[in-house]
């Protein structure tokens, strides 16, 4: 069945650097793939999205490439702020029937001043 | 207004107790469902419901039972709570269900369920 595995958390960093949390995928065929994010107390909500190979997904400075030759989501922004601390899952959905969105564990961000 | 509102947001227990959780979605949305997250931040559906119907069942004690009056409302009803019941569920909509589906789902805030 469909899987996605993202990097285990908390990636800790501090304001202004560089931010990457892997996601990987398994799949048949062609699905859709997202970040979503969790601030804290509330429920997900979508950051951004790609639906086909190649595509870029951006949002809030945040960006994430589909990449099908390496099954791969990763999710970058160049510079973190305190506010982006939340935690960000990776989902996919599959393009076949009643599918849903499957997501992966989620990662834990954690911005200092 | 809230697009997805979820009610209790907190809701402490008894083991054995029946217990209910209401969701409403003033987004027009056709698809409504449910995901509990655990301890540990995982997520996994639960139930999905398309214009009233059931169309997703994970597998899930038969202690829970989800009812859509209508296409807004999808409410949670788990009986004879038991410790491991213990989790946040979140119920989400969205425009349309499968391969036409948006693809976007709309979360209400949660609902932290303890059951001692």
């Amino acid at each position: 069945g469909d899987s996605v595995t993202q990097m285990e958390g908390p990636v800790t960093l501090s304001e202004e650097a560089f931010l990457t949390i892997n996601c990987t995928y398994t799949a048949t065929g062609y699905p859709s793939l997202f970040w979503y994010v969790q601030y804290p107390g509330e429920g997900l909500q979508l950051l951004l999205k790609a639906t086909k190979a190649d595509d870029k997904g951006s949002n809030k400075g945040f960006e994430a490439t589909y990449r099908k030759e390496t099954t791969s989501f990763h999710l970058e922004k160049g510079s973190v702020q305190v506010s982006d601390s939340a935690v960000y899952f990776c989902a996919l959905k599959g393009n076949s029937g009643y599918s849903t969105l499957t997501f992966g564990k989620g990662t834990m961000l954690l911005v200092s001043p | 207004d809230t697009a997805v509102s979820q009610t209790p947001k907190y809701l402490v227990t008894q083991m054995g107790n029946d217990k209910s959780i209401k969701c409403e979605q003033n987004l027009g949305h056709d698809t409504m469902y449910w995901y509990k997250q655990d301890s540990k931040k995982f997520l996994k559906i639960m139930f999905s419901y398309n214009n009233k119907e059931l169309i997703i069942n994970e597998t899930v004690p038969n202690r829970f039972s989800p009812k859509s009056p209508d296409k807004a409302h999808l409410n949670l009803h788990i009986n004879s709570l038991e410790l491991g019941d213990s989790a946040v569920y979140f119920c989400a909509s969205s425009q349309a269900a499968g391969r036409m589906s948006n693809e976007k789902l709309f979360f209400g805030s949660g609902t932290q369920l303890s059951v001692l």
